[in-house]
């Protein structure tokens, strides 16, 4: 069965640009999560969203915005571009809500954006 | 608040030596503990995860981890590594809050350099 899908994998954009990044979860998997990994941070959550509603959301500002369709297929945006903001975004998709005992999580390859 | 601790950022090993990494956790009544591997520009692969029962927990390439409630802790362990087992290595814990939400929450992750 096919795995997590996020395009584009790699993309550079400018200081005040927006990004979309899509993400498409394994079939019959209606949570979807997204994180920015960074050398310096970690991992770090963004949001998590479940059947189309926001469930989570971490400690980022409201630039950071995401939204899931009705087939779980889920975009992150991030508006008015900084530097800090390049990092690899990872998104994950689970069966149930994550950290429950059905919300393993099962990542994608990951959009790494370079903002110059 | 919980949190997931890897004392380690490098761990350094010859091929075919055995190798613990280690991962501590802030206590909570129950969690869900996993260990995922990063290959270089990919995304998060589970290894192995503990939901309940046997504290011995099996994973895919010969790995292993020990739940050790007492301790509060969940070690990595592989008898003999090999050069393709160098990766970044994160440890996760889930935990339900006292808001009643689930999280996910990496550690800040192990990088593990098998030398020849």
């Amino acid at each position: 069965k096919a795995g997590v899908t996020q395009t584009p994998r790699y993309l550079i954009k400018t200081r005040g640009q927006q990004v979309t990044l899509s993400c498409s979860p394994i079939s019959g998997h209606r949570s979807v999560s997204w994180y920015q990994q960074t050398p310096g941070q970690g991992l770090q959550f963004l949001f998590e969203y479940f059947s189309e509603t926001q469930r989570n959301k971490g400690n980022f500002p409201g630039r950071f915005s995401g939204r899931q369709f009705s087939n779980s297929r889920s975009e992150m945006n991030v508006s008015t571009l900084e530097l800090g903001d390049s990092a690899l975004y990872l998104c994950a998709s689970s069966r149930g809500l994550a950290g429950t005992h059905t919300g393993e999580l099962f990542f994608g390859e990951g959009s790494r954006l370079t903002v110059l | 608040a919980q949190s997931v601790t890897q004392l380690d950022s490098q761990v350094p090993v010859f091929e075919e030596a055995p190798v613990e990494l280690r991962c501590n956790y802030s206590s909570s009544v129950s969690v869900y503990l996993f260990w995922y591997v990063q290959y270089p520009n990919q995304g998060l692969q589970l290894l192995l995860k503990y939901l309940s029962g046997s504290t011995l927990v099996k994973g895919i390439n010969g790995f292993e981890a020990e739940f050790n409630k007492s301790q509060t802790s969940f070690h990595l362990r592989k008898p003999s590594v090999h050069i393709s087992d160098t990766a970044e290595y994160f440890c996760a814990v889930s935990d339900r809050g006292t808001s009643g939400t689930y999280k996910y929450i990496f550690g800040t992750g192990t990088r593990l350099k098998v030398l020849a």
